[in-house]
């Protein structure tokens, strides 16, 4: 079956630097693309970023944007956030998300991993 | 990029139908047919319940469906169970390869 599962959270100062990561199985990850969305506490759903199937089309939220990359290793199937200059607002739980169709169609999801941005 | 518009809450009673509206503008919601509807108990990671406008994954309920007039997209759910007490989000095409979401409804089944 379909899994997700992210690692890479934690507890970080800001203006620090964090790499989040995610491990694909149970599909051929270089078929499709996929997503970083973030959830900060007691908050909403935010889009981050996506990331074509064969990696070469990236796009962020103006909020991260120049600020985080998102990358992937197809032969590895993991997905790859790295996060630079973090500041107090990026603390939330990051979702890795598999894209079905149509870029907002999200079929599948991690369970999340905690960012804390705080000194 | 920013959010669609939600109700912060909506309530009903077990056997009712109750619909939750998600506002956009000519940027996304109204220009394309690329809305997505997701279902979050808590502590979980959100699951998809309506893609493409009205479409219906596999395995969801057809109490859920799904519609757009204009700017507004909306997720009815009739015949409301308990189990359907949950927050609700909205997700639209915003162009240029961007994503967004709504801020999400809480339903609750009194």
């Amino acid at each position: 079956q379909v899994q997700l599962v992210e690692s890479g959270g934690g507890v970080v100062q800001p203006g620090r630097s964090l790499t989040l990561s995610c491990t694909a199985s149970g599909f051929n990850f270089r078929s499709y693309g996929m997503h970083w969305v973030r959830q900060a506490p007691g908050k909403g759903l935010e889009w981050v970023a996506i990331i074509w199937y064969d990696g070469s089309k990236k796009y962020y939220a103006d909020s991260v944007k120049g600020r985080f990359t998102i990358s992937r290793d197809n032969s590895m199937s993991t997905l790859h956030l790295q996060m630079n200059t973090l500041k107090a607002e990026d603390t939330a739980v990051y979702y890795c998300v598999r894209e079905l169709v149509d870029l907002v169609t999200f079929d599948y999801w991690g369970q999340g991993t905690l960012v804390t941005v705080s000194s | 990029q920013s959010a669609l518009t939600q109700p912060a809450s909506v309530s009903g009673s077990p056997g009712q139908s109750i619909t939750i509206s998600c506002t956009g503008t000519s940027s996304e919601v109204e220009s394309y047919n690329l809305v997505s509807w997701y279902q979050q108990l808590p502590d979980k990671a959100p699951k998809l319940m309506i893609y493409e406008v009205n479409k219906r994954p596999s395995g969801v309920s057809n109490r859920f469906s799904g519609s757009k007039s204009g700017n507004m997209a909306s997720l009815t759910i009739s015949g409301l169970q308990a189990e359907d007490e949950a927050d609700y989000y909205c997700c639209s095409y915003a162009g240029s390869s961007t994503v967004v979401f709504g801020g999400g409804t809480k339903l609750t089944v009194l």
